[in-house]
């Protein structure tokens, strides 16, 4: 049961461009979402989030975009840095006080210098 | 910049060995979970923890896990006999309040089990 899915296993970019991230999922009842970032052997690192009733949130180089009629969102980065090469989770939970996260399959990107 | 910190960084087990991973949480942070991530998979939940007592657990979560705080600091994960399929990464993460500014959760840097 896929309730988050990065249909795109991997990206590749050049340094300088902007990489696009994608997201979809089905539950109804998530209302925050987020962006981890991974390096192996490492714990997932929290990038940025958005809630549901926001319909974007930028955070430097970072720009979280939701379309919830969609259930759709991206991770945009721009300018994409060789650094910003690792697993990008998205993740998802419904509202409430202890409320899991419920992840995606991740997706591998690669900035070429 | 506070830390969740997991010991030990590697654990090798024989199936059906107990095999008990440990996570120091955010000291002023309130909720608790066990994640897992099986080589090449999502990283899945497990179980989450508040006010001393299992919040949610997921299927996984089966009689054979168990979480502990024994101690207002450490938070404990145990598996009583291990399995072949129980060898992946085990994080824990924690959370002041879930409806905190940034919804952020951190992340230990886990646990690589591996059950022989």
């Amino acid at each position: 049961d896929q309730q988050v899915k990065q249909n795109s296993p991997s990206l590749s970019v050049q340094e300088g461009r902007i990489s696009i991230l994608n997201c979809d999922y089905t539950n109804s009842m998530f209302d925050y979402f987020l962006w981890y970032k991974k390096y192996p052997a490492e714990g997932p690192t929290f990038l940025i989030s958005i809630s549901s009733i926001k319909d974007k949130n930028e955070d430097g180089r970072f720009t979280v975009f939701l379309n919830k009629s969609a259930k759709h969102l991206s991770l945009h980065i721009v300018p994409s840095q060789p650094g910003d090469s690792a697993v990008y989770f998205c993740a998802a939970r419904p509202t409430g006080a202890n409320s899991k996260l419920t992840f995606g399959k991740g997706i591998t990107l690669s900035v070429r210098p | 910049e506070p830390e969740v910190t997991q010991t030990p960084s590697h654990q090798v087990t024989q199936m059906g060995q107990e095999v008990i991973l440990r996570c120091v949480p955010i000291s002023n942070h309130l909720y608790f979970y066990w994640y897992r991530q099986i080589l090449g998979q999502k990283v899945e939940f497990l179980v989450s923890f508040y006010n001393n007592e299992i919040s949610e657990k997921s299927e996984i979560f089966d009689d054979q896990f168990s979480v502990e705080r024994p101690d207002g600091s450490n938070f404990t994960l145990k598996i009583r006999s291990t399995k072949l399929e129980d060898s992946a990464m085990y994080f824990c993460a924690s959370i002041l309040r879930a409806e905190g500014v940034n919804y952020g959760y951190t992340f230990g840097s886990g646990t690589r089990l591996t059950v022989v």
